[in-house]
């Protein structure tokens, strides 16, 4: 079964900033695709970024990016010039063939000013 | 508006007492699901629906019915709700499929079963 890691349970950067936070995974498919979350205090699931699997580009989105490794089941968010609104827990999530969808356990990210 | 909406959005209610949860979309999406979300377990699944009539299980669907008579509404059932139900529910809905597609979540519903 597939399984979702994010080994950070917090984090905090400077505001203007960058931070990385870490997702690994495990699976024996070849096509998938990865997602990045945010949660801020309203509770509200927002999607921050995805990248499939097959795509060696790795994907952007203003401020967000990846670094995806897909040999080491790799898959992290950085966040450059963090701003206070960035504050929020981040999920990594996985969705294969199956259809389902897995997250990992959250990263509480706090920017500071 | 696109959205997904979920009622209620607070629940206290005790161990035994049949409830639903109801979940509805408007943008008509075909797939639609229910998670659970747990301090340090982040969200789990617990159904997902391919389409009406459709329903399948996902990582912890023990406790749980869900039914998909209409595209639009997905509820959930706790036929006998327990303790180790208390959580916060999000509803989740995407065309298919659902790997590519964003995916839309509702507001989520505080559950405590007392």
């Amino acid at each position: 079964a597939q399984t979702v890691t994010q080994s950070q349970p917090e984090m905090s950067v400077q505001e203007a900033e960058t931070v990385t936070l870490s997702c690994t995974y495990d699976t024996s498919e070849s096509n998938y695709y990865l997602f990045w979350y945010k949660q801020p205090p309203s509770r509200q699931m927002i999607l921050v970024i995805r990248q499939e699997a097959y795509k060696q580009q790795n994907a952007t989105e203003n401020r967000f990016s990846v670094n995806f490794q897909k040999a080491a089941k790799s898959f992290s968010l950085k966040i450059s010039d963090s701003q206070l609104g960035d504050t929020a827990m981040y999920f990594c999530a996985f969705s294969g063939g199956n259809n389902d969808m897995r997250f990992g356990a959250g990263t509480r990210l706090t920017v500071k000013p | 508006e696109a959205q997904v909406t979920q009622n209620p959005r607070y629940l206290i209610t005790v161990t035994g007492k049949k409830l639903t949860v109801t979940c509805s979309q408007n943008m008509n999406h075909e797939y639609m699901s229910w998670y659970r979300q747990d301090p340090g377990l982040g969200l789990r699944q617990i159904y997902y629906s391919m389409n009406v009539e459709v329903t399948d299980k996902g990582d912890v669907p023990e406790g749980y019915k869900v039914s998909r008579k209409e595209k639009r509404n997905f509820p959930l059932i706790l036929e006998s709700p327990s303790p180790n139900q208390t959580s916060l529910y999000f509803c989740a809905s995407s065309r298919v499929p659902p790997t590519y597609n964003e995916q839309f979540f509702g507001p989520g519903t505080r559950l405590t079963v007392l």
